[in-house]
């Protein structure tokens, strides 16, 4: 069955640090893939999505994922982190034609002042 | 700009109690889904909807059951409220299958308390 795995839990880092969030997918064939992030008491926002092309996509607020089908990953990174970016992050994954999103458990991420 | 909305941000019920949580999208999507979230368990698709009057089971459907009478509203029924379904509902959208992407677009949610 296709799974989505978010190694880490929780991260700290300090702000104005670098930034990256683990997610590796399983499925066959290049999935959908997408970040979403979730700021405390609120919905999901999507930062950015891979569906083919270039490898390394860039989302909203300075995010980027770089999709890796040799590891089955595809990791969210930021090079400068801001206070701001303290929220739970989620991984997900779409088979091509489906409707079901799946869902990784989640990173939360804290900033450090 | 796309938007969900969702009828309550805070619900507390009692125990047994009939729960009804709305969700409206106004982007003429076709499908619409209810997920819960849960700490360390991320969002569990309960159920969807790919058409009016379709739905379909998703993870954990038990428990729960849907409404789709119109196109932009999705509803979820908690027959008889029980302490374990305390939890963040999320209410979300995607345009159709196989046309253009299949991203999905949320709302803000509903923290049920189930006393």
């Amino acid at each position: 069955a296709q799974s989505v795995t978010q190694p880490d839990i929780h991260i700290t880092v300090s702000e104005g640090a670098s930034l990256e969030l683990r997610c590796n997918y399983s499925y066959g064939a290049t999935p959908y893939l997408f970040w979403y992030v979730q700021s405390p008491g609120q919905g999901l926002q999507l930062l950015l999505k891979y569906f083919s092309g270039d490898t390394l996509v860039q989302g909203i607020k300075g995010f980027e994922a770089e999709f890796k089908r040799s590891q089955s990953s595809f990791n969210l990174r930021k090079p400068s982190v801001h206070w701001s970016d303290a929220a739970e992050y989620f991984c997900a994954s779409l088979m091509d034609s489906s409707y079901k999103l799946i869902f990784g458990s989640g990173t939360r991420l804290l900033v450090r002042p | 700009d796309v938007k969900v909305t969702q009828s309550s941000r805070y619900l507390v019920k009692r125990t047994g109690e009939k729960v009804f949580l709305e969700c409206v999208q106004d982007m003429d999507h076709e499908n619409m889904f209810w997920y819960r979230q849960d700490p360390g368990l991320g969002l569990r698709l309960i159920y969807f909807s790919y058409d009016v009057k379709m739905k379909e089971k998703g993870d954990i459907p038990e428990g729960y059951s849907v409404s789709r009478e119109k196109k932009e509203r999705f509803s979820l029924i908690l027959e008889s409220a029980s302490t374990n379904q305390t939890s963040m509902y999320l209410c979300a959208s995607s345009p159709q299958a196989g046309v253009g992407y299949n991203e999905q677009f949320f709302g803000p949610g509903t923290r049920l308390t189930v006393l």
